[in-house]
This record gives structure tokens, C-alpha cells and sequence, in this order.
């Protein structure tokens, strides 16, 4: 079965540091997510992603982040200068229609910032 | 804006017993919901759609928009139930492609 990989499933920075999570969706997708989960939180939802656009993103997504599907098989997620308070598991999803509800989750990057 | 409250942080349960995980969401337009489930050190997985009106696992979910509830159901709990449930949300419409998730129940069977 198909499978939405993420790597590294480990990552520690520090403060200030740029970080690229990466994403290998499945492959017949077209809709493109990033969730993440700080310690002992919700799930919360990050950006959307369709036809080589950001569709929708919440307010947590400011300018420190950005998307990028560089060649036709990654999506990453930048995060260009890290805080103490980005440290969280990073999820990434894709779903073969509009609507996350059906998506597929990567397992998961621990990202923490020291 | 939409909200989802799952009031068990935790939920224990002896095998074959039943169960059932409470979601309550707060939206004012026609929501679609989910449970996401979450094996240990696995990922999250769709466990249930509301417009789907399936049965998973043995798992059932009622979409309740009187008492804006959506609730998990099982009548008989498995020891292999164990697990983190989230329940989640889309608003439709341009924000179709965002979920909003409740904190989650950690559901524990005994045997």
C-alpha cells in the first residue's frame, strides 16, 4: 500500500537555524498538507497545497515558513529561522481530492530546537 | 470559526466491553467529520467519515447535528482497539483542505 514518507524522523537545530522537513506524498495526489503537533497539543494545521500554490494556510504559517514542491515527487516545508517554540512533530499529508479528510499521513518529523 | 472537543483525555475499558469516544464540535455551517486513529508509533490513519456511514473495525460514528456531536461507538472492545482517536473537521468550501482537530482520547483495553 502507498505510503506518505517523511524524513528525517528526527531532527534537532539550533535556535535561529534553517530546517527543511521532507515529504514524499503519494504519487497519483494532488492535494498537499502540513499539520504539526507541539508536545501534549492538538493537531494543528498549517498549509494547504495545490497546483504549485498554497491554497490555504493558518496563521501559525507566517513568514518563517515556506512550501515548496521542488521537483515533482518532494514537498518541504522550510523553516527559515527556528525558534525554541517550533519544536514539534511535523506531519505531512496528501489526498488524491480536494479535502484533508481523506488524506494520508507521513509518520511524522520530531523537529526540536535547542 | 470551528472547534473540536474531545472531553476524555483518557478512556480504560475491559475486553469486550463497550465504548464509546464523545467528539462535540462547534461550527456554524455543515462540517464534514472524522475519526483519525493513531497505533502506537504509527501514524495517523482515516478511521471513519461521516458521509461515508461505514463501519470500521467494528467502529461506528453518528453525526448528531442536533447535539452537534459525533461520537465513536464500538460495541466490543478489543485489547487491539488500544490507541490514540482523533477527532476532526472540515469546513467545506474554500477551506475544505483544512482539518481542525480535537486534543484527542487515549483508549486503553484491558484484558
Amino acid at each position: 500500500e502507498p505510503e506518505v514518507t517523511q524524513t528525517p524522523s528526527h531532527q534537532v537545530t539550533q535556535m535561529g537555524q534553517e530546517v527543511i522537513l521532507r515529504c514524499v506524498p503519494i504519487s497519483n495526489h494532488l492535494y498537499f498538507y502540513w499539520y504539526r503537533q507541539i508536545l501534549g497539543q492538538k493537531v494543528e494545521f498549517l498549509v494547504s497545497f495545490y497546483n504549485n500554490e498554497i491554497s490555504e494556510k493558518s496563521e501559525i504559517f507566517d513568514d518563517q515558513f515556506s512550501v515548496e514542491r521542488p521537483d515533482g515527487s518532494n514537498f518541504t516545508l522550510k523553516i527559515r529561522s527556528t525558534k525554541l517554540e517550533d519544536s514539534a512533530m511535523y506531519f505531512c499529508a496528501s489526498s488524491r481530492t480536494t479535502g484533508s479528510g481523506g488524506a494520508f499521513f507521513g509518520q511524522g518529523t520530531r523537529l526540536t530546537v535547542v | 470559526a470551528q472547534r473540536v472537543t474531545q472531553p476524555e483525555k483518557l478512556l480504560s475499558v475491559f475486553k469486550g466491553a463497550p465504548v464509546e469516544l464523545k467528539c462535540n464540535y462547534s461550527y456554524s455551517g455543515s462540517p464534514e467529520l472524522f475519526w483519525y486513529v493513531q497505533y502506537s508509533r504509527q501514524r495517523l490513519q482515516l478511521l471513519l467519515r461521516h458521509i461515508s456511514r461505514e463501519s470500521i473495525k467494528g467502529f461506528t460514528a453518528d453525526l448528531n447535528k442536533g447535539e452537534t456531536s459525533f461520537h465513536l461507538k464500538k460495541p466490543f472492545a478489543q485489547e487491539e482497539d488500544s490507541a490514540m482517536y482523533y477527532c476532526a473537521l472540515s469546513a467545506g468550501g474554500t477551506s475544505y483542505g483544512k482539518l481542525t482537530f480535537g486534543q484527542g482520547t487515549i483508549l486503553t483495553v484491558h484484558p
